[in-house]
């Protein structure tokens, strides 16, 4: 079946260290997406891609990373710059940019020790 | 003031009750709206996507007031099932570029009681 995988699904870490969240589709999606979810908040985007080789901040991209240089593949890195990066991490796709329908990853849930 | 404001409830009814939602939004000129549902440490899923003239799928209803810029779901006879976050979508619109902007609301938690 076609979907979204993201990896792992629960990842703890250490002040300091970076983590790579991991999201790969087998959708032939154009756009992917990173977003945060914190409790009681909306889900706030971190990072989109509309196609391969090309990506743009979204509203809270300080502190993470991505990289596109797989059609299939968005992964996100958290960096230590990021100052609270305990959160749940949803990555999703689209058909194209600007698709309003997402389909969605089961989620990444970080949390820093 | 939030771009996308819902109610986070949380709503607690019984089965069989009509449970109402209304989300606002502020940007004018925003162009599409959707619904989607969350189940408790699970992702968004489309419920509903929002029509001018408004649409039903079901036991779920939805509603768009352009003039009072705000959306509104309704759900008749609440099943246990329905117990979720339910959260509102609005395209902001790209304003020329290729990238219509998605902004979600916050959430209305809904818990449906035997």
């Amino acid at each position: 079946d076609g979907g979204i995988t993201q990896s792992p699904k629960y990842l703890f870490r250490k002040e300091g260290q970076n983590v790579t969240l991991s999201c790969e589709q087998n959708l032939n999606h154009d756009a992917m997406y990173w977003y945060r979810q914190d409790p009681g908040q909306g889900l706030r985007l971190i990072y989109y891609s509309q196609i391969v080789n090309d990506f743009q901040k979204g509203d809270i991209a300080e502190g993470y990373s991505v990289s596109r240089e797989k059609k299939e593949s968005f992964p996100l890195t958290v960096t230590s710059a990021q100052k609270n990066p305990t959160a749940f991490y949803l990555c999703a796709s689209a058909a194209y940019s600007g698709a309003n329908v997402l389909t969605f990853g089961a989620g990444s849930r970080l949390t820093v020790l | 003031r939030k771009e996308v404001e819902q109610d986070p409830g949380p709503f607690n009814v019984p089965e069989g009750a009509t449970v109402a939602f209304n989300c606002t939004y502020s940007n004018s000129a925003s162009q599409s709206f959707f619904w989607y549902r969350q189940d408790c440490r699970k992702e968004p899923k489309l419920l509903m996507s929002v029509y001018s003239s408004g649409n039903e799928d079901g036991r779920f209803t939805a509603q768009l007031n352009r003039a009072s810029q705000y959306i509104s779901l309704l759900i008749r006879d609440s099943k246990l099932s329905d117990s979720a976050t339910y959260l509102c979508v609005v395209n902001m619109g790209a304003g020329g570029t290729s990238y219509g902007k998605l902004t979600f609301g916050q959430g209305t938690i809904l818990t449906v009681h035997p």
